[in-house]
């Protein structure tokens, strides 16, 4: 299974571009990276996925080099309500057994 | 369509005791996932059902066991239970997919707190 790495925690300040990079040196040929928000008591929610180069959605880009060895997730103009844990994953599709495995996650505050 | 939904939402149990989590998956979803989150951490994967099968399983000990039904809703059960079983425990369901990996979508969890 892939390992991902992400920084413990970081501060940011609203309206801010906040940028957080995971690394996942062992990635595997299948494997996609997921990027979830998780905040206190709830359940962790999506946010975005991609494979290679370039994904962006409504709420947040990710940028995966070449080697795919890392991704940064990307949240644009953050505001006091994107104060959570921020979860980087790698897995495959359930045929090949996926057990989706989150790591420690990443700590992010925004501060007025 | 409906979300994921899980109960109950809290409970509270003594050592030794058996407990049984419910989870109702997404419309549409085919495949239950199981996690154990304790205060402060990650979520911890407990394992997965795709076709009522158990088809992946993390570190947990057999106490530890589960069932997918024809309606692809879940149950957790552990046995025995310890103080350290103490956590949120939360279901995620997702579409399996051919290629790619499935997206989870969570439930809210059930607070076990074992005394």
């Amino acid at each position: 299974l892939a390992k991902t790495t992400q920084p413990i925690s970081m501060d940011s300040y609203e309206g801010q571009e906040v940028n957080i990079t995971c690394s996942h040196n062992n990635i595997a040929t299948n494997d996609y990276i997921t990027w979830y928000q998780q905040f206190p008591s709830q359940g962790p929610r999506f946010i975005i996925q991609g494979y290679k180069t370039k994904v962006t959605n409504e709420v947040a880009s990710l940028f995966i080099p070449a080697d795919r060895k890392s991704s940064t997730l990307s949240l644009p103009r953050v505001s006091l309500s994107d104060t959570a844990v921020y979860y980087c994953l790698v897995g495959d599709a359930p045929e090949y057994g996926n057990k989706l495995v989150f790591g420690a996650g990443t700590i992010l505050r925004v501060k007025s | 369509e409906t979300g994921v939904t899980q109960s109950p939402t809290h409970l509270i149990k003594t050592r030794g005791q058996q407990v049984t989590l419910r989870c109702s998956s997404q419309s549409g979803h085919n495949t239950v996932s199981w996690y154990q989150q304790a205060l402060g951490q990650g979520p911890q994967f407990i394992f997965q059902y795709y076709r009522e099968e158990e088809n992946g399983r993390g570190n947990f000990p057999p106490r530890f066991s589960g069932l997918q039904f024809p309606n692809y809703s879940s149950e957790l059960n552990v046995n025995a239970l310890e103080l350290d079983d103490s956590a949120l425990y939360l279901c995620a369901s997702s579409l399996a997919a051919t290629t790619g990996a499935n997206v989870l979508t969570f439930g809210a969890g059930s607070r076990l707190t074992v005394l």
